[in-house]
């Protein structure tokens, strides 16, 4: 069964440094996202990404965040200089199709930020 | 600003038992429910979907009802089985907003099947 996959499964890094978080989406799937959850928090929307572009973006999403989509495959989130409070779980997700198609959710990233 | 609420942190049910989750949602432009599940270290993994234009949606053991009046879903599970203990989070999106297909996902309910 295909699935989303996210490399690497854990990162830790010191603040002040940038860090790409790496998903390969499923394969005939055209809506990219990525989601964040803080330790105890809920899952957080992060971007949304259709067509070469950012289609939509939460307030979290701020100047820090980027998203690439840098070949057929790959879907990449960067974070330019990380802070404490950017540690949490990022998990990125594809769907088939905008509206009602379920989003499928790779097994996320850890990120840690000293 | 709390837009899908789950109110039980957890849940524990007897094996072989029905096990009920339940769901509320604020916005009343949300029209496109989910329910995943999530074990630890893993990302969440969907189950089971309903559209604001139907009521009941069943897939094998489970069935998701949606209460559009009362802004309230519940996710049944029949029979509960031991694998099924995981987190369970509601999750909500605004289907027909063009470009918005951002989920809104609820805090979780842990819900652990007894053998």
């Amino acid at each position: 069964e295909p699935e989303v996959t996210q490399t690497p499964s854990h990162q830790v890094t010191q603040m002040g440094q940038e860090v790409i978080l790496r998903c390969v989406p499923i394969s005939n799937h055209l809506y990219f996202y990525w989601y964040r959850q803080i330790l105890g928090q809920k899952v957080e929307f992060l971007v949304s990404f259709y067509n070469n572009e950012i289609s939509e973006k939460s307030e979290i999403f701020d100047d820090q965040f980027s998203v690439e989509r840098p070949d057929g495959s790959n879907f990449t989130l960067k974070i330019r200089s990380t802070k404490l409070e950017d540690s949490a779980m990022y998990f990125c997700a594809s769907s088939e199709g905008g509206g009602v198609y379920e989003q499928y959710f790779g097994p996320g990233t850890r990120l840690t930020v000293t | 600003d709390q837009q899908v609420k789950q109110n039980s942190p957890s849940l524990s049910v007897q094996e072989g038992r029905i096990s009920i989750l339940n769901c509320d949602y604020t916005n009343s432009m949300f029209d496109y429910f989910l329910w995943y599940k999530k074990y630890p270290a893993e990302g969440p993994t969907f189950l089971i979907s309903i559209s604001s234009i139907k009521d009941k949606n069943e897939d094998g053991r489970f069935t998701v009802f949606l209460n559009k009046s009362a802004k309230h879903l519940s996710l049944h599970i029949v029979p509960s089985q031991p694998g099924d203990s995981a987190v369970y989070f509601c999750a909500a999106s605004e289907s027909v907003r063009a470009g918005s297909y951002q989920l809104t996902f609820g805090k979780g309910t842990k819900l652990s099947v007894i053998p």
